[in-house]
């Protein structure tokens, strides 16, 4: 089992609609999590992180967290064509190691 | 207010030769990590340093690979006698701080690596 999974896509939206990106992981005492946007070619793009159970929401994103069913997952409201990426979920177990998911590619159609 | 600098951006080795990446951190960062990402592929964890100090290698492979982050200047990834599978893009990243729950990385635009 992976340490933390992803569907790999695309997952296609219309453009305006909500896309949801999904991500488990396994190791349990993991406590800090983040969404990173990575466009093609590019570095990794910082958008969301969220330490506590429930929801955190900035602007169009919103990153729910589930640490009993180990799930986290990122909800892009009013989606765009500019928004066309590869989201990657990073967990981190301890107290600086990251590990990153394959990612999502999203793929915004307008 | 410039943030995590990476040089070269893109590098192209033959088979045999060292590949030498360079990074800068944000200014006032004093932890330092490099990532790996294989095409296709997620980013996996190399290596983190701290100033003359490296703190945990475990990602990275025994061979060819080494890291260092000196007192003066940026911090080095060094690979020899590079062979194609080490074709990848190398990112870096860097915090001011490790250990705490709200500590973020902060990623460099990173060195794109072939190898031919």
């Amino acid at each position: 089992q992976k340490e933390v999974e992803q569907n790999s896509g695309p997952l296609s939206v219309p453009e305006g609609a909500i896309a949801s990106l999904n991500c488990t992981y396994s190791d349990r005492v993991s406590q800090s999590f983040f969404w990173y946007r990575q466009y093609s070619g590019k570095s990794p793009e910082l958008i969301m992180s969220i330490y506590s159970n429930g929801d955190k929401e900035d602007g169009r994103f919103t990153a729910q967290l589930n640490k009993a069913s180990q799930y986290v997952s990122l909800l892009i409201r009013d989606s765009q064509p500019s928004d066309s990426a590869t989201y990657l979920c990073a967990v981190r177990p301890g107290t600086y190691k990251y590990i990153f998911g394959t990612g999502t590619r999203l793929k915004v159609l307008a | 207010n410039a943030g995590v600098m990476q040089n070269p951006r893109h590098l192209v080795r033959r088979r045999g030769q060292e590949a030498r990446l360079r990074c800068s951190p944000v200014k006032g960062h004093s932890h330092v990590y490099w990532y790996r990402q294989l095409p296709e592929e997620g980013l996996k964890f190399m290596v983190y340093l701290q100033k003359e100090n490296i703190i945990d290698e475990s990602g990275m492979p025994k061979e060819r690979f080494s890291a260092e982050f000196p007192k003066e200047g940026p911090s080095i990834l060094r690979i020899q006698q590079v062979v194609r599978g080490d074709s990848a893009a190398y990112f870096c990243a860097s915090s001011p701080l490790a250990g705490q729950s709200t500590d973020t990385q902060y990623f460099g635009p990173g060195t794109r690596l072939t190898v031919l």
